[in-house]
């Protein structure tokens, strides 16, 4: 069974700071899907950047962006100047390709954004 | 977008009620969950469903039940409700194969049992 870590369950910076979320995960499959949700106090789960095992490639969505470690199974996320609507729940996550797709969550981490 | 409804924001039940959650996608999806949140622990998958009257049970299971007897419809059932299962209840759909496979997420039932 795949298993997601995340071991900073609190993180506060500075407004336009930049933040790193770590992530590790578990699986003996070779290919698979990784995901950073976001949760604001609104409770809305917001799909911040999508991974593809099978590409090399760091994925990218304007401020944030991952370092995707296949062989260390490391998935972290930085946020690049940091914004106060930055704050919230952060949630990393991953999915099988195939058969039964469903998300794993990791425990979130709290990143409070401070003026 | 594709939109989620849950049916309540907040419920507040007693001890031994049987309690109903609604969730309604808009978008034919074939794939629909309930997670549920709780501090520290993340999201759990509690039962999943691939089709309309097809359900599998997740990692959490024991105390919920499911029906999908309609595809945009995928309800969570508390038999009995109990303290314990005090939470925020997280409804999802998902469309496998596309190749831009995302969860959409409703925006969570509050849920207290006293």
């Amino acid at each position: 069974a795949q298993t997601v870590t995340q071991s900073q369950p609190e993180m506060s910076v500075q407004e336009a700071e930049t933040v790193t979320l770590s992530c590790t995960y578990d699986t003996s499959e070779n290919n698979y899907y990784l995901f950073w949700y976001k949760q604001p106090p609104s409770r809305q789960m917001i799909l911040v950047i999508r991974q593809e095992a099978y590409k090399q490639q760091n994925a990218t969505e304007n401020r944030f962006s991952v370092n995707f470690q296949k062989a260390a199974k490391s998935f972290s996320l930085k946020i690049s100047d940091s914004q106060l609507g930055d704050t919230a729940m952060y949630f990393c996550a991953f999915m099988k390709p195939w058969g039964a797709q469903k998300l794993v969550f990791g425990q979130g981490t709290r990143l409070t954004i401070n003026p | 977008d594709v939109k989620v409804t849950q049916s309540s924001r907040y419920l507040v039940k007693r001890t031994g009620e049987k309690v109903f959650l609604e969730c309604v996608q808009d978008m034919d999806h074939e794939n629909m969950f309930w997670y549920r949140q709780d501090p520290g622990l993340g999201l759990r998958l509690i039962y999943f469903s691939y089709d309309v009257k097809m359900k599998e049970k997740g990692d959490i299971p024991e105390g919920y039940s499911v029906s999908r007897e309609k595809k945009e419809r995928f309800s969570l059932i508390l038999e009995s409700a109990s303290t314990n299962q005090t939470s925020m209840y997280l409804c999802a759909s998902f469309a496998p194969g596309q190749g831009n496979e995302k969860l959409f997420f409703g925006s969570g039932t509050q849920l207290s049992v006293l």
